[in-house]
């Protein structure tokens, strides 16, 4: 039973527009949500968080939006570069966070020139 | 270089064996957190350890163990390997226990043939 799905496994977009990465969760007791980052051959990087108490949190050229009564966030990229090509994770906790995070199968993004 | 060390990097072992993942968290790190990547699946959370003392479990198998020792570095056991063992392992250090935005390091590729 998946609990953080990332429905999307690949996402292609123009460089200089807007990426918007999806995540759909299905326990209602994760109260912290992260955007993780993944380039080949390395470990996840984290990105973002925001907590179930707001619903966006802005970073540079990275928004999270969290909509709690779908049980949906997302995760913008504005605008996007050739960097951001990745591997793009979401992640949710409860209780903490001390008892590891749950995390989506993730979202390639591909950045095209 | 994230200052998480995880060795070796890549692991070719037989169906029985048994191997041990090693991990140096970051300077000044107390938690340790082991996580599984299998394909196509998001990272499966195994197993905590705070300063050098379990702290929470996650989807680990029977056949798998892990531990902290006093210099806070971490190994993972796997024994009796499956084929389905085969996958990303990685670990991750944060300062405390509920600290979200932890550090990954690039993790053991284990492939069970």
């Amino acid at each position: 039973d998946q609990q953080v799905k990332q429905n999307s496994p690949s996402l292609s977009v123009q460089e200089g527009r807007i990426s918007i990465l999806n995540c759909d969760y299905t326990n209602s007791m994760f109260d912290y949500f992260l955007w993780y980052k993944k380039y080949p051959a390395e470990g996840p990087t984290f990105l973002i968080s925001i907590s179930s108490i707001k619903d966006k949190n802005e970073d540079g050229r990275f928004t999270v939006f969290l909509n709690k009564s779908a049980k949906h966030l997302s995760l913008h990229i504005v605008p996007s570069q050739p960097g951001d090509s990745a591997v793009y994770f979401c992640a949710a906790s409860s209780g903490g966070g001390a008892d590891g995070l749950t995390f989506g199968k993730g979202t390639h993004l591909i950045i095209q020139p | 270089d994230s200052g998480v060390t995880q060795t070796p990097k890549h692991l070719i072992t037989a169906t029985g064996q048994r191997v041990t993942l090693r991990c140096s968290p970051r300077s000044g790190d107390l938690s340790v957190y082991w996580y599984q990547q299998s394909l196509d699946q998001g990272l499966q959370f195994l197993i905590q350890y705070y300063n050098g003392e379990e702290r929470a479990k996650g989807n680990i198998l029977e056949r798998f163990s892990a531990q902290q020792f006093p210099d806070l570095h971490s190994e993972l056991n796997l024994s009796s390997l499956e084929l389905g063992d085969s996958a990303l392992y990685f670990c991750a250090s944060s300062v405390a226990g509920g600290d979200y935005g932890y550090t990954f390091g690039s993790g053991t590729r284990l492939t069970v043939v």
